[in-house]
């Protein structure tokens, strides 16, 4: 089994709607929960970071952690065609260097 | 934008052949690692190194190399490439410092989409 499980998609909304990605976990030890975007042809880019559980905005960008459901999501406000990428959610565990992927989900947004 | 590269962006290559992929990073981040990515796939850990001659192997296990003799570069040896290597290759770093939080991200080159034949 997969520490991390993420719906690779692929996902296809229209513009402004609002866009939810989810990860699931199992190992209760993750404390420090990332998304990663990723163009096509690019490296990931760190989209949003959070510690522990609870919600953290960033403009069109909501991560949320609920660490008694190990599940993380990622919301996207009025999404734009611009925000097409994967999304990869990554996690680790205090004290630890090395990161855990998700498979990341692949998101178009259409005009 | 992260100052971390990488060469070649392709490589098609035939079996046998001895190839290296190479990492460099301007921001002299003391923490550099190689992922593998497959389509559909999570990145694997394949190498890391927290310094100047420094390396560990990750936590997929790989037939390249890796070597860290200076901060700012950090080449991937395959010394007889198969077709079984085909893949993308990403490198990335961090900063980790003394003193400093240990929640720097990871900065990630652009990759190298290895094709073996």
């Amino acid at each position: 089994q997969k520490e991390v499980e993420q719906d690779p998609g692929p996902l296809s909304v229209p513009e402004g709607a609002i866009v939810s990605l989810n990860c699931t976990y199992s190992n209760s030890a993750f404390q420090y929960f990332m998304w990663y975007r990723q163009y096509s042809r690019k490296g990931p880019e760190l989209l949003m970071y959070t510690y522990s559980s609870g919600n953290k905005e960033d403009g069109r960008f909501t991560a949320q952690v609920d660490k008694s459901s190990k599940y993380i999501s990622l919301f996207i406000r009025d999404s734009q065609p611009s925000d097409s990428a994967t999304y990869l959610c990554a996690m680790r565990k205090q004290g630890a260097q090395k990161l855990v992927f998700g498979q990341g989900t692949r998101l178009t947004i259409n005009p | 934008e992260a100052d971390i590269y990488q060469t070649p962006r392709y490589l098609v290559i035939g079996t046998g052949k001895k190839i290296t992929l190479e990492c460099s990073q301007t921001m002299g981040h003391d923490k550099m690692y190689w992922y593998q990515q497959d389509p559909g796939m999570e990145l694997h850990l394949i190498h890391y190194s927290y310094g100047v001659n420094s390396t560990e192997k990750g936590d997929l296990s790989s037939e390249s190399t890796v070597s860290r003799i200076r901060t700012e570069h950090f080449p991937l040896t395959l010394e007889s490439a198969r077709p079984s290597h085909t893949s993308q290759y990403l490198c990335a770093s961090s900063s980790g410092r003394t003193g400093v939080s240990v929640n720097s991200p990871l900065h990630f080159g652009n990759g190298t989409r290895l094709t073996v034949t």
